[in-house]
């Protein structure tokens, strides 16, 4: 089983809808969670760190299950600037820091 | 604020020929890493620091080596390029259990 997991997608969604990724962790001591945003040909950007309370930031609401080990990103009124690869991390400890290969969302007009 | 520089951003290798990859952060951070990165891959870990004069294999680190001499730096290093190493490279920091910080890539092709 891989480490992180995610599902590639791509998800293709109109403009305004809600969409919602999952990414699923094998790791059950990982201490800290992340989605990064990464556009075509550049560098991985923050989007979010994940805590166990759930989080929001505008749009963008990430959760934490523990107990099924996964984490979620729910990304509501979709805008075309949307549109681009989302990667889970998951760090399991200080030293390692493992990425999911990434969700891929299309907005479309 | 720089943040996390990668030098260079484009290269063009021949097979056999050898290139050092310098990452520098400002950040003052403990931890270093360096991803590559192919088309349906996601990032892979090359190798990776956490500290000033230490380096730790990751998932990928044939055909690679590594040093930290200074807490800033850390360079990537391949002796004998191979076609198989054409790829983005990303170099990134962090301190402790927190976000990492990203470069802004080096776009590796070996022909």
């Amino acid at each position: 089983r891989k480490e992180v997991e995610q599902d590639p997608g791509p998800f293709n969604v109109p403009e305004g809808a809600t969409v919602a990724f999952n990414c699923t962790y094998s790791n059950s001591a990982s201490q800290s969670f992340f989605w990064y945003r990464q556009d075509c040909r550049k560098e991985p950007k923050l989007l979010m760190s994940v805590y166990s309370s759930g989080n929001e930031d505008g749009r963008f609401t990430a959760q934490l299950n523990r107990a099924s080990q996964y984490i979620s990103l729910l990304i509501r009124d979709s805008k075309l600037s949307d549109s681009a690869t989302y990667l889970c991390v998951v760090n399991p400890g200080y030293q390692k820091v493992t990425f999911g290969t990434g969700t891929k969302l299309q907005v479309i007009p | 604020n720089a943040g996390v520089t990668q030098t260079p951003k484009f290269r063009v290798l021949k097979t056999g020929q050898s290139m050092t990859l310098l990452c520098a952060q400002d950040m003052n951070h403990e931890y270093m890493y360096w991803y590559r990165q192919d088309p349906g891959m996601g990032l892979r870990l090359i190798h990776y620091s956490v500290g000033e004069g230490t380096t730790a294999k990751g998932e990928v680190p044939d055909g690679y080596n590594v040093s930290r001499l200074k807490k800033q730096n850390f360079l990537l290093g391949l002796e004998s390029a191979a076609p198989s190493q054409t790829s983005v490279y990303f170099c990134a920091s962090r301190d402790g259990v927190a976000a990492l910080h990203f470069g802004n890539g080096t776009r590796l092709t070996v022909t």
